[in-house]
């Protein structure tokens, strides 16, 4: 099975600066797909962003991007301009092309300080 | 605007108790999940359903059941409760089993075995 790790249990950052939230993982597959969601206090589980392994380009959305990093097997999440709202517990999720799972990491708590 | 409805969100069970966790999507998604998260770690997959009346196992399947007579629904069934199962239980769906698409989550249960 795929693993996916997230070595950093907590991360902090000052309101407005950016941080960056690390991943990797370990497939033997070449074509896959890469996910951030984000689980504040609600429980609830939102997409942050998502890369297809087979693009160059590291995706973004608005103040949110990856680096993205194949051969390395690497994903990680740089949050911009940080906000109280990004506080968080942020996971990273991989599913191969040809499976039916997602495999997440152990997550990442985020704290904003204002 | 529903999208995937979970209840109850919470539930104390005693040890040998039986219960089924409703999970009802209004995407008409084709794919549906329950993952169990563990305090301090990522969600574990314990079962799947590509289509009405097709499912199948994830990581961690022991100890509970799944049906999948519509496209809606997909219940989630403990039979002998044990304190190992104590845990928040999230139900997810997806369009199709396309890798680059996202899964929508439910808010959770968290489930109790005292």
């Amino acid at each position: 099975a795929q693993t996916v790790t997230q070595s950093q249990p907590e991360m902090s950052v000052q309101e407005a600066e950016t941080v960056t939230l690390s991943c990797t993982y370990d497939t033997s597959e070449s074509d896959y797909y890469l996910f951030w969601y984000k689980q504040p206090p609600s429980r609830q589980m939102i997409l942050v962003i998502r890369q297809e392994a087979y693009k160059q380009q590291n995706a973004t959305e608005n103040r949110f991007s990856v680096n993205f990093q194949k051969a390395a097997k690497s994903f990680s999440l740089k949050i911009s301009d940080s906000q109280l709202g990004d506080a968080a517990m942020y996971f990273c999720a991989y599913r191969g092309n040809t499976g039916n799972q997602f495999y997440f990491g152990t997550g990442t708590s985020l704290t904003v300080i204002p | 605007n529903a999208g995937v409805t979970q209840t109850p969100k919470f539930r104390i069970l005693k040890i040998g108790q039986s219960m089924t966790l409703q999970c009802t999507q209004d995407m008409n998604h084709n794919y549906m999940y329950w993952y169990r998260q563990d305090p301090g770690m990522g969600l574990k997959l314990i079962y799947y359903s590509v289509g009405a009346g097709i499912t199948d196992k994830g990581e961690v399947p022991n100890g509970y059941n799944v049906s999948r007579s519509t496209t809606e629904d997909f219940p989630l069934r403990l039979e002998l409760a044990a304190p190992s199962q104590t845990s928040v239980y999230f139900c997810a769906s997806s369009y199709s089993g396309g890798s680059n698409q996202p899964q929508h989550f439910g808010d959770g249960t968290r489930l109790s075995i005292l």
